[in-house]
């Protein structure tokens, strides 16, 4: 079964720095791999998500990541990190479950970014 | 659209109670799931459907019950309430098919529940 580990459980940085969190996964063939966003109270947004071909992808809010295969991650970045981006981020991994005969989704435990003004 | 819409926000339960947390989507999705957050744990699935009238345990089931008799509509029902049930919950939709396989799944705003 896939898992996936999100190393940081909590990242603080100044407003105007750049920002990288971290996303391993573990899964035997070519994962489908997902960033989320949680604003406080709220439920998941989806940043963006790699399928397949260029492994640097955008997504909204000024966030990009990158598949790195040999790595088995895909970290999530940002140049310039605003206050409004202080949320909880979850990395998650899609893949087929021959246990479950389905598709799953396995997020990480998440990582909370608090920005400094 | 009003996407994946969940009722009630806030609930507080007693020990032994019962309640269903309602969950309805208007995306003409075939995939929904019902999660559980804890602090610090990520998110943890308890059940999942992937049509009408088909549903599967997902990683944390006990104590919970589901039904979907029709696409837009995905209840979970806890019949006796315990403690270890206070927990934020979360219902989701996706679209998967033959040609798309894996795609995101998009989330209700929870349903923050308290069981004393």
């Amino acid at each position: 079964a896939q898992s996936v580990t999100q190393p940081d459980i909590h990242i603080t940085v100044s407003e105007g720095a750049s920002l990288e969190l971290r996303c391993n996964y573990s899964y035997g063939a070519t994962p489908y791999l997902f960033w989320y966003v949680q604003s406080p109270g709220q439920g998941l947004q989806l940043l963006l998500k790699y399928f397949s071909g260029d492994t640097l992808v955008q997504g909204i809010k000024g966030f990009e990541a990158e598949f790195k295969r040999s790595q088995s991650s895909f970290n999530l970045r940002k140049p310039s990190v605003h206050w409004s981006d202080a949320a909880e981020y979850f990395c998650a991994v899609g893949a087929w479950d021959s246990g479950a005969g389905s598709y799953q989704l396995t997020f990480g435990k998440g990582t909370k970014l608090s920005v400094i003004p | 659209n009003a996407g994946v819409t969940q009722t009630p926000k806030f609930r507080i339960l007693k020990i032994g109670q019962s309640m269903t947390l309602q969950c309805t989507q208007d995306m003409n999705h075939n995939y929904m799931y019902w999660y559980r957050q804890d602090p610090g744990m990520g998110l943890k699935l308890i059940y999942y459907s992937v049509g009408a009238g088909i549903t599967d345990k997902g990683e944390v089931p006990n104590g919970y019950n589901v039904s979907r008799s029709t696409t837009e509509d995905f209840p979970l029902r806890l019949e006796l309430a315990a403690p270890s049930q206070t927990s934020v919950y979360f219902c989701a939709s996706s679209y998967s098919s033959f040609g798309a396989p894996y795609n995101e799944q998009f989330f209700g705003p929870g349903t923050r529940l308290t069981v004393l």
